[in-house]
Formats: structure tokens, C-alpha cells, sequence
């Protein structure tokens, strides 16, 4: 059936340091394929998304390109901020049919400063 | 933005009792909301979809006797967990689609309930 796996964590990270929070995901068809953040104490918010292969999503400061080679949709940021500590959920549209997204477990980020 | 708003944010309840969650679109209005269950380090599970005036769809194994979902308006859903029992305390989570019923359609998150069944 349609999944995602993702890194499990947490990360930890120093201010300014390279990100990359992998994920891969299994389906039949073409999903579209989204990250969502989650910051402390709020709901899950669309960070981006990317609908077909070869696509990149980016917002404040990320990027995720959407690989139908490898199924991968690996999220990257060049330079993290302590504002960007959160939970990190990859997930997937499956192709056609339901509305229902497929979430991965989570990645929950710390950045410090 | 589109805010949904979810209450409540929490809730302690005693085994045997029953337990409403209200999910709200403030800004728009929601044809479709879901609502999800999350364990500790587990995914975000889908238990159902709520549409409005119609009876919601559960995934495979929910209990709909057990979470009754009523949708009777384009701003509300409600989740209610009857005769709750500790193996039911989790994080709830609704979501709520704006505008037609697309999967191109944004779509809106609530804070999450947690409950707590002692």
C-alpha cells in the first residue's frame, strides 16, 4: 500500500548548520508529495509541495525536490534558525481516488543557538 | 489565513464516559474535514472523513459506533469518543479542506486534543 518513511529523530542541530531530513515514499501512480511543519503548540502547517516528478517546492528557505527515480522527497534547508525548531511531517497524495494524505512519523528538529 | 480552530485543546475524561471534540473553520467554509489519531512517535492515522450532510466514511478498523462524527454544518465537525477507555487516550487532530472538495484545495490543521482516559 501508499507510505512514507522518514528519518526518524530527533536532530539536533547548532544555528546555521545544514539540514536535510530524508524521505521516501512507496505508491502506485504519481502522488502529489508535501511537507508540514508543526512549531510547539500549533497545528500542522503546509511548509510546501511539489504535484510531479522533478518539481521543487520551496518556502522560507526550504526546498524539497520531488524524485520519482528514487521515490524520494528529501526536505533541505542551507542554513537553520532556532525559529525553525519543530516537528516535521513528510507526506503523500496518493494518485486519484481518496483525499486522504499519508504521513509519515515525524521528524522533530531542535536548532540551537 | 484559513484558521481552524479545535477545542478543546484538552481533556482528562474517567473511563466509561463520553467525550466531545469540536472542529471549527473560522474563515471559510469546509465541505470536507478529517480526523486523524496520532500515538507517540507514530504517524498522523487517518480514522475518517467527514462530509458535510452526509454520513462520515471510517477507515478500515476505526469503530464508527465507537467515534461518532457528525458534520451538520459547512463550519463544524464534531468527533465524539463514547465509553472512552485508557487505550483510547491519544492526540486527536482534525483538518479541514477549504473551498470544493479537491485535493488541490488547501488544506487547514487544528491544534490537536489530547485525551487522557483514566
Amino acid at each position: 500500500g501508499d507510505s512514507v518513511t522518514q528519518m526518524e529523530g530527533p536532530v539536533t542541530l547548532s544555528e546555521e548548520a545544514f539540514l536535510t531530513i530524508n524521505c521516501t515514499y512507496t505508491a502506485t501512480g504519481y502522488p502529489s508529495l508535501f511537507w508540514y511543519v508543526q512549531y510547539p503548540g500549533e497545528g500542522l502547517q503546509l511548509l510546501l509541495k511539489a504535484t510531479k516528478a522533478d518539481d521543487k517546492g520551496s518556502n522560507k528557505g526550504f526546498e524539497a525536490t520531488y524524485r520519482k527515480e528514487t521515490t524520494s522527497f528529501h526536505l533541505e534547508k542551507g542554513s537553520v534558525q532556532v525559529s525553525d525548531s519543530a516537528v516535521y511531517f513528510c507526506a503523500q497524495h496518493p494518485q486519484g481516488g481518496s483525499e486522504k494524505l499519508v504521513f509519515g512519523k515525524g521528524t522533530k528538529l531542535t536548532v540551537n543557538p | 489565513g484559513a484558521v481552524v480552530s479545535q477545542h478543546p485543546s484538552w481533556v482528562i475524561c474517567k473511563s466509561g464516559t463520553s467525550v466531545k471534540i469540536e472542529c471549527r473553520s473560522l474563515d471559510f467554509q469546509a465541505t470536507t474535514m478529517f480526523w486523524y489519531r496520532q500515538f507517540p512517535k507514530q504517524s498522523l492515522m487517518l480514522m475518517a472523513t467527514s462530509n458535510e450532510g452526509s454520513k462520515a466514511t471510517y477507515e478500515q478498523g476505526v469503530e464508527k459506533d465507537k467515534f461518532l462524527i457528525n458534520h451538520a454544518s459547512l463550519t463544524l465537525s464534531t468527533l465524539t469518543v463514547t465509553s472512552a477507555h485508557p487505550e483510547d487516550s491519544s492526540f486527536y487532530i482534525c483538518s479541514a479542506r477549504e473551498g470544493s472538495s479537491s485535493y488541490n484545495s488547501p488544506l487547514h490543521f487544528g491544534n490537536g486534543t489530547r485525551l487522557t482516559v483514566t
